[in-house]
């Protein structure tokens, strides 16, 4: 069966604290694995789209990287802006073309100035 | 730019009762999904129509209908409300099927089943 694990479930940093959130899966084949954010009362917002091990992809002061058993999100220097939920997903390759997702159940990050 | 426009944006109703959600996307995409969310279980596909004209169940499609009404407009509907649909429901859409994964979400609506 395929599933997405994230963990912590909850993180909280002091600003200025890096850190890494980690989350695992296991598909019959990986046809793409993303990362949304999610702020409180609204819908999930595209980061980052992994498609093969070794990738990794870059934004302000996160960094997403991708093995072949599980992903990163690694964030450096973190603000309090940086406090959101943090959504994994995978597309495996029986989704066809459907462009259907397996969702984690997301880390909840909070940033303390 | 709207982009996915879902209403209601709070929802109460009592069981046995029904009710239709409506999601909008102005970005014309083909493809659009009703996912649902709750607490520890992370976000799960209802229905989605890959194009306009066709709709696909999802992982937990009981007790509900779509409808995708033309290429901007597709609707959720419950026909008998129960307490277990109390949740919160997202509509998503995109350019393509089988394209880079990247969704885009309306606000939600959270309904309350009592």
């Amino acid at each position: 069966e395929d599933q997405v694990t994230q963990s912590p479930e909850a993180l909280r940093l002091q600003e200025g604290e890096s850190s890494s959130l980690n989350c695992s899966y296991t598909v019959s084949g990986l046809r793409g694995l993303f990362w949304y954010r999610q702020d409180p009362g609204k819908g999930p917002e595209f980061l980052f789209t992994l498609y093969s091990a070794g990738e990794e992809k870059e934004k302000e002061r996160l960094k997403a990287t991708l093995t072949k058993k599980e992903s990163f999100l690694h964030i450096t220097a973190p603000k309090p802006e940086d406090s959101a939920t943090y959504l994994c997903a995978v597309r495996p390759y029986g989704s066809g073309n459907t462009g259907k997702l397996i969702f984690g159940q997301g880390t909840t990050l909070q940033v303390k100035p | 730019n709207a982009g996915v426009t879902q209403t209601p944006k709070f929802q109460v109703l009592k069981t046995g009762q029904s009710m239709t959600l409506q999601c909008a996307q102005d970005m014309n995409h083909n493809s659009m999904y009703w996912y649902r969310q709750d607490p520890g279980m992370g976000l799960r596909l209802i229905y989605y129509s890959a194009s306009e004209g066709t709709t696909d169940k999802g992982e937990v499609p009981n007790g509900y209908n779509v409808s995708r009404l033309n290429k901007r407009e597709f609707s959720l509907r419950l026909e008998s409300a129960a307490p277990s649909q109390t949740s919160v429901y997202f509509c998503a859409s995109t350019q393509r099927q089988g394209n880079t994964g990247e969704l885009f979400f309306g606000e939600g609506s959270r309904l309350t089943v009592l």
